[in-house]
């Protein structure tokens, strides 16, 4: 059980466009979802968190125009990276949790984003 | 301010040589001490939670125990299969925050 997808898995895209990632729980609901990001052999960075149905709560220093996060059912959040830039570039990880059931968040497997 | 400091930040074993990794905390209104398996290119991989003082995990080779101010994560025999980044996360009151993690590497 708690199994979190992400798609796509890897990307690759020219600066200046944008690009959508999702983030599905797959056997349950996610009252809360967040995505981190991270840069090689450092650890997690939250960038958001995002309550089903709500607007996302953005960490200090993320640009919410940047960085836009849909939470639009217990399933399923999307970001969208617009206007993409090769700064961009890192690791994009979701996460999921119920917190119905406790404090425990559930990770997606990542999706690299390469802005060329 | 809360806080999270794993050490050490790279532990290099033989195989079947047990260790421990620890997570020294501070945090206002603790909901749980997490910890996660993450291998390169992967999302972590959920391991235990911890609740309160005193409390233990035990999952295979791997067992978690939990004091009011650490956090420590026992490998006993470890096996080249062990090895990836081990990471600790506090839930505060308000926020989770994660440590820097602990690289552990086993040699056959």
């Amino acid at each position: 059980g708690a199994v979190v997808s992400q798609h796509p898995s890897w990307v690759i895209c020219k600066s200046g466009t944008s690009v959508k990632i999702e983030c599905r729980s797959l056997d349950f609901q996610a009252t809360t979802m967040f995505w981190y990001r991270q840069f090689p052999k450092q650890s997690l960075m939250l960038m958001a968190t995002s309550n089903e149905g709500s607007k996302a709560t953005y960490e200090q220093g993320v640009e919410k125009d940047k960085f836009l996060i849909n939470h639009a059912s217990l399933t399923l959040s999307t970001l969208t990276v617009t206007s993409a830039h090769p700064e961009d570039s890192s690791f994009y990880i979701c996460s999921a949790r119920d917190a119905t059931s406790g404090f425990e968040q559930y990770f997606g497997p990542g999706t690299r984003l390469t802005v060329t | 301010e809360d806080q999270v400091t794993q050490s050490p930040e790279a532990l290099r074993l033989q195989e079947g040589e047990s260790s421990s990794l620890n997570c020294s905390y501070t945090v206002s209104g603790l909901r749980g001490l997490f910890w996660y398996r993450q291998d390169p290119g992967k999302g972590p991989e959920f391991l235990f939670t911890l609740y309160s003082a005193g409390e233990e995990k035990e999952k295979e080779r791997l067992k978690a125990t939990l004091t009011k101010k650490e956090s420590f994560l026992h490998i006993t025999a470890p096996k080249p299969e062990d090895s990836a980044t081990y990471l600790c996360a506090v839930q505060g009151a308000s926020k989770i925050i994660f440590g820097s993690g602990t690289r552990l590497s086993i040699r056959p």
